[in-house]
Order: C-alpha cells, then sequence, then structure tokens
C-alpha cells in the first residue's frame, strides 16, 4: 500500500529565511503525482505546488520548490523568502496514474517568526 | 465565483443524535470526496463518489453515510454509530481521475464537537 511520511510535526523560520520541509513516500508504481497543499488558520486548504513523476524537473510557483528525488521517493517542499502569510499546515500528498483518492501525510505545522 | 461551500461552520451534537453536514460544489466536478481531520493524523478519506448516484467507501467509512443525487451535492451523514465524531471535516472535489493532475479543490471545513 501507498504511504506518505512527514517526519517534521513542526518546523520554524525566520522571516525572509529559507525553510525545507521533508516528504517521503512509498509506492511501486512508476506514474503518479505528488502534491504539496497549504492549510491555513482559516482551514482552507490550498495546492501549493504539483509535481509529475515522469517529469525529471522540479517543480516551481514563485517562491516555492520542490526537490523531487524519484529514486529516493523523496519530495521536499523549499520556501524562499518566507512571509508571515506562509505560517500554515502543510501536507504532501501522493496519487496514481488515473487513480481516484490521494494519500495525505500527517502535516507539518510551519511557524515564521518577525 | 466558483468554489466549494460547506455548512455548518461548528455543530455540536449530543451523543445519539446523526448529523448531516452540507457540502455544494460550482465547479462542475465530477467527483466529490469527504475529509476528516484529527490532531496528528492527516486526512483520512470517509467516502468518495465520481459520478451521480455512485459512491465507494474510503479507508475510515464505518459510521458515515453519503449520498450523490445531484452532481454539485454531496451531503455527509454522521450517525449515532460513530464512535468518536468529534472532528474537523472536509469537503473537496475534482474534475476525477487523477490523470488529468489530480487537484483536489476544498471547502472551509465543518467542525463537529459532540457533547
Amino acid at each position: 500500500a501507498q504511504t506518505v511520511t512527514q517526519s517534521q510535526p513542526e518546523m520554524s523560520v525566520q522571516e525572509a529565511e529559507t525553510v525545507t520541509l521533508s516528504c517521503t513516500y512509498d509506492t511501486s508504481e512508476s506514474d503518479y503525482y505528488l502534491f504539496w497543499y497549504k492549510q491555513p488558520p482559516s482551514r482552507q486548504m490550498i495546492l501549493v505546488i504539483r509535481q509529475e513523476a515522469y517529469k525529471q524537473q522540479n517543480a516551481t510557483e514563485n517562491r516555492f520548490s520542490v526537490n523531487f528525488q524519484k529514486a529516493a521517493k523523496s519530495f521536499s517542499l523549499k520556501i524562499s523568502d518566507s512571509q508571515l502569510g506562509d505560517a500554515a499546515m502543510y501536507f504532501c500528498a501522493y496519487v496514481r496514474w488515473e487513480a481516484d483518492k490521494l494519500i495525505f501525510g500527517t502535516g507539518t505545522r510551519l511557524q515564521v517568526f518577525p | 465565483d466558483g468554489g466549494i461551500t460547506q455548512s455548518p461552520k461548528y455543530l455540536f451534537r449530543k451523543e445519539g443524535q446523526n448529523v448531516t453536514l452540507s457540502c455544494e460544489q460550482n465547479l462542475n466536478h465530477d467527483a466529490m470526496y469527504w475529509y476528516r481531520q484529527d490532531p496528528g493524523q492527516g486526512l483520512r478519506l470517509i467516502y468518495y463518489s465520481q459520478i451521480v448516484n455512485d459512491f465507494q467507501k474510503g479507508d475510515i467509512a464505518e459510521g458515515y453515510s453519503v449520498s450523490r443525487e445531484k452532481k454539485e451535492s454531496f451531503p455527509l451523514t454522521v450517525t449515532s454509530a460513530q464512535k468518536n465524531p468529534t472532528a474537523f471535516y472536509l469537503c473537496a472535489s475534482s474534475t476525477g481521475l487523477a490523470g488529468p493532475g489530480g487537484e483536489l479543490f476544498f471547502g472551509e471545513g465543518s467542525r463537529l464537537t459532540v457533547l
């Protein structure tokens, strides 16, 4: 069975600094998607970034980028120039190609200090 | 604006009562999902539906029931059989199978507290 592991329950970063959140997953599939979702205190989850497994290039969305290591089954999220609004729970998620449900990790709470 | 609306935001229930959480979407999405969120456990899938009048159990379906009579609506009933119903419930929708991308769009959630 596929699993997603986030080993850092909490992280903190100073404003304007860079922080990396870790995620590992276990699958025997070769085609799948990986996601990072953000859940701010308002509780509404929003998609931060998506990575297709068949793409070797790491996805980037403005200050957010990933380090996708397919062989190591690792998918970390790097937040550059951290802002106070980045404070939230971050969830890593996996779904195999043409599957119909995502598998989520347990989340990492990120605090951002001024 | 397109999106997902969950209601109520907060709900209190006495033990032994059934309660229904509403989820409506105007994104024209085929698939809808219900997740339960507990501290330290991430999101766990309760039920999901890929098409009207059809739905499947997720990982923790016991004590819950759903219906999908309309494409826009996917209500969740928390029955008295659910032993530990106090939690935060999230509804989500997507275009369907993960081939095109699999992104989920979420509502703002409903917090259920059993007194």
